[in-house]
């Protein structure tokens, strides 16, 4: 199992460029989760995903898109970048049942720097 | 949104040493979670709590949930360089739809 993985690496964008950030799983996780993480504030919720075709937002969604049209991948696109949105990217995977939590899996991240 | 208050934000150790690290919240959790990140990595599951009062052990680290359901503590024993990172705690509130409540992270530093 590669678990989950994240491309690019690294990034980066000029103001007002856009970019797709992908997201894939191969544990079979029903639940996807995208995160950001800036210096010394932990880890936000931008956005997830319960199981295809279904997305609802985080914490803090404005200026994100995301899109869930198979079990595997949560791509998260960018549009219009702005400076406020250079961080580091993390998705994560879990595998979810009614009632029952279980542990989130994170993948390596992409740092996106946007100038 | 919800906050976590986690402590200390970072410490200074030397080999050997025995470390503590807290994380509090004025809220109910149901679950309680401690990752560890390296450098230019995503954080990795160390231990995970579902369980008021539960303490469970991963080798040298031991975590707990607090009676009240509000807080959980991480130590580490006899703490080896390669510990070096930042320890995050992370909560399921009670309620909330499987999302995760971070704490702002603790930089631990390990010298040999």
């Amino acid at each position: 199992n590669a678990g989950v993985t994240q491309t690019p690496k690294f990034r980066i964008l000029k103001i007002g460029q856009s970019m797709t950030l992908q997201c894939a799983q191969d544990m079979n996780h029903n639940y996807m989760y995208w995160y950001r993480q800036d210096p010394g504030m932990g880890l936000k919720l931008i956005y997830y995903s319960v199981g295809a075709g279904i997305t609802d937002k985080g914490e803090v969604p404005n200026g994100y898109n995301v899109s869930r049209s198979t079990t595997e991948d949560f791509p998260l696109r960018l549009e219009l970048a702005a400076p406020s949105q250079t961080s580091v990217y993390f998705c994560a995977s879990s595998y979810g049942l009614a009632g029952v939590y279980h542990e989130q899996y994170f993948g390596p991240g992409t740092r996106l720097t946007v100038t | 949104g919800q906050q976590l208050n986690q402590s200390p934000q970072s410490m200074f150790i030397q080999e050997g040493e025995d470390v503590s690290m807290n994380c509090t919240s004025s809220s109910i959790f149901n679950t309680w979670l401690w990752y560890k990140q390296d450098p230019g990595e995503g954080p990795v599951l160390l231990i995970a709590l579902y369980k008021a009062g539960e303490l469970t052990s991963n080798g040298r680290l031991t975590a707990q949930f607090g009676i009240t359901r509000k807080d959980s503590f991480l130590n580490i024993s006899a703490s080896i360089p390669s510990d070096v990172g930042i320890y995050f705690c992370a909560g399921q509130l009670k309620g909330s739809n499987y999302k995760l409540t971070f704490g702002k992270g603790t930089l631990l530093t390990v010298n040999p």
